[in-house]
């Protein structure tokens, strides 16, 4: 079965940049959508956007100034980078398989916490 | 943007029972509805798709319905296994969003 993993700094200061990796396992990144959400404390999910292998891709219109995905083939990963990060970016981030459509597989998250 | 509201936010139920969630979209999504479970610490699994599909690997226990802007998950017997989190998901326009979530505890 198809397993995602999240890594990246756990603690991110004030006004730089967050950055995520999410690492496939089980199935190729290749013909697929891949996508990051994320849950701030207390709150409910919320969609941050998705990317196509190939690299088309897809923001909340809410985040898309500061939102990069981009998908490397070659390792089977795919990441997300969010500039310009505040206290309200702090939240449990999740990478998942798919975009348009179910997301049929799911890291377990991982916590992002920006402060000083 | 779609607004997606669940009902109830909580319920406390028993081994056996059978349990209703309802899923509420702001606009139609026709049938663009994916329903979650998520448990703490793990990845959410994906049970139900497009209003009433079940997911390969979700127990026959649950089901799904509706179309349009009413929706819902049904389990039909809980097992201890059920006792989670529950969220939808709209798929039928970008941003996807998501509703706030239904916690399923023990009676």
């Amino acid at each position: 079965q198809v397993q995602l993993q999240e890594s990246g700094p756990g603690l991110v200061k004030p006004s730089e940049t967050l950055s995520l990796t999410c690492t496939v396992s089980g199935g190729s990144i290749s013909s697929q959508y891949w996508s990051w959400i994320r849950q701030p404390p207390g709150k409910g999910l919320e969609w941050i956007g998705y990317s196509y292998y190939s690299g088309s891709t897809n923001y909340n219109p809410y985040l898309k100034s500061r939102v990069t995905i981009s998908v490397d083939t070659s390792k089977n990963q795919f990441s997300l980078k969010l500039t310009s990060v505040t206290a309200a970016d702090t939240a449990v981030y999740y990478c998942a398989r798919g975009g348009h459509s179910p997301y049929d597989w799911w890291g377990q998250g991982t916590q992002v916490t920006v402060s000083s | 943007d779609i607004q997606m509201t669940q009902s109830p936010s909580s319920l406390s139920a028993s081994v056996g029972d059978r349990v209703t969630i309802t899923c509420r979209a702001s606009q139609s999504i026709g049938d663009y509805l994916n329903w979650y479970q998520h448990k703490p610490g793990k990845a959410p699994r994906l049970l139900i798709f497009a209003a009433s599909s079940l997911q390969g690997g979700a127990p026959s226990r649950f089901s799904g319905s509706g179309s349009g802007t009413e929706f819902t998950l049904t389990i039909s017997s809980l097992q201890p296994e059920d006792f989670a989190t529950y969220f939808c998901q709209q798929s039928y326009s970008t941003p996807i969003t998501f509703g706030p979530g239904t916690k399923v505890d023990l009676k």
